[in-house]
């Protein structure tokens, strides 16, 4: 199947530092990634939808301009977590798709600590 | 709004046991229902999945059956492995929704010798 490679696969930062993460899409191209957030024992909640070429398109209750989302090509996709706090904390994990309607390939997470 | 609810974990089986991972779903309209399954230090991979009522999706051994009458779609193995051990997510995608899933929380299965 596809591959998409998300980076790094943990990370640890000081509170008030910025974070980014990447998810690459290693054999096809995306005009559409995903980014999902699961806390402990919880879902994984779809955070944003990453466009290539325009904005992303945040679902309720994610701050836009917390989680800052670039997808300069077809086949990246970033999230800058800004000015991370120890809520920000979680396990944030991409998925991307060759097509519209077509199975959704996931990275393999990024673990982020924030102290 | 749509909503996947999955037996919490962890699960612990001896090796050849049976396995029954129970899934439920809300939803509106006709949604495709998902599992995917996640190795330690692994993204989520696709396990099977069903796109429409009494649709039995199977892989590697698994199955799940959508019952709409149940809003279920439960995960069964008639023998695990070791190398079964893994945490299985419960997903839906809604019709016209592209490829956004709603996920259950996740169960993790281990596996004993």
């Amino acid at each position: 199947g596809a591959v998409v490679s998300q980076h790094p696969s943990r990370v640890i930062c000081k509170s008030g530092t910025s974070v980014k993460i990447e998810c690459r899409s290693l054999d096809f191209q995306a005009t559409t990634m995903f980014w999902y957030r699961q806390f402990p024992k919880q879902s994984l909640m779809l955070m944003a939808t990453s466009n290539e070429g325009s904005k992303a398109t945040y679902e309720q209750g994610v701050e836009k301009d917390k989680f800052l989302i670039n997808h300069a090509s077809l086949t990246l996709s970033t999230l800058t977590v800004t000015s991370a706090h120890p809520e920000d904390s979680s396990f944030y994990i991409c998925s991307a798709s060759p097509r519209a309607g077509t199975e959704a390939f996931f990275g393999q997470g990024t673990r982020l600590t924030v102290v | 709004g749509n909503s996947v609810t999955q037996m919490e974990g962890p699960v612990t089986l001896s090796e050849e046991a049976f396995l029954t991972i129970n899934c439920t779903y809300t939803a509106t309209g006709y949604p495709s229902l998902f599992w995917y399954v996640q190795y330690p230090g692994e993204g989520l991979q696709l396990l099977l999945k069903a796109t429409k009522a009494d649709d039995k999706g199977s892989n590697k051994g698994f199955e799940a059956t959508y019952r709409k009458e149940t809003t279920s779609f439960h995960l069964e193995k008639g023998s695990v492995q070791v190398s079964d051990s893994a945490v299985y997510f419960c997903a839906l995608n809604s019709a016209g929704g592209g490829n956004k899933l709603t996920f259950g929380t996740g169960t993790q299965l281990k596996v004993e010798l």
